[in-house]
């Protein structure tokens, strides 16, 4: 079964604008990170935030981790048509060693 | 290119075949992970190995599906007697494990169709 429940599941907004993905988990980690998938490719990490961080930036992405909540956002600022693509969030699950990934929210950027 | 490769990028089966597909990690890398991942979902965790032990196996992988990962380099995964449900993309992705905050680099994948 699935960790992390991503939502929303599609989000389509204009070039420029920014894009806010939502993860949320079940059971407590050691950290959770944040992935890119492109049509018919495999999975590129985009950033990991370890359970004691709150916030975390890299380049126009920003994740935030509400461990409280069991809850982590990922927003990409300024987005670009290139930025269309699936994004996943996954986590590494205390005590154990695989990454388990939610359903994705595929992001659609209209020029 | 140093990135995970994975071979073939496209299979396509009749029901009741048997196949194989083949990872090459980074080749630093001690851990290699294998998912599979259908349409509109996640990659699914089905099996990973640390050198050439396999440490972890999914419920997932039924008795039709078999990984190695001989030497510790390389990993194959098999399936015998493919199921119409089979149809997936399987992934691959290796790390360097130096502590439980580790990152995946994934292969481009198998589309394995079943006919």
């Amino acid at each position: 079964s699935q960790q992390g429940e991503e939502d929303p599941q599609a989000l389509s907004i204009q070039e420029g604008e920014n894009a806010t993905m939502n993860c949320s988990y079940k059971t407590s980690i050691n950290n959770l990170q944040w992935y890119r998938q492109n049509s018919g490719r495999g999975l590129v990490h985009l950033i990991l935030i370890r359970s004691n961080e709150r916030e975390k930036h890299s380049g126009r992405l920003r994740v935030t981790l509400d461990t409280s909540k069991k809850s982590s956002s990922l927003l990409i600022t300024a987005s670009r048509a290139a930025d269309t693509a699936s994004y996943f969030c996954a986590t590494v699950i205390q005590g154990a060693q695989k990454l388990v990934f939610g359903q994705g929210t595929r992001l659609t950027i209209n020029p | 290119d140093t990135g995970v490769s994975q071979d073939p990028r496209h299979k396509i089966t009749k029901r009741g075949q048997n196949v194989t597909f083949r990872c090459d990690p980074i080749s630093e890398h001690n851990r290699l992970y294998w998912y599979r991942q259908t349409l509109g979902q996640g990659p699914e965790f089905l099996t990973y190995f640390q050198n050439e032990a396999q440490l972890e196996k999914s419920r997932l992988l039924s008795d039709r599906f078999s990984a190695e990962r001989p030497k510790g380099s390389f990993s194959t995964l098999e399936i015998q007697r493919t199921e119409q449900g089979d149809s997936a993309m399987y992934l691959c992705a290796s790390s360097l494990a130096r502590s439980a905050n580790e990152k995946l680099f994934f292969g481009s994948g198998t589309q394995l169709s079943v006919l």
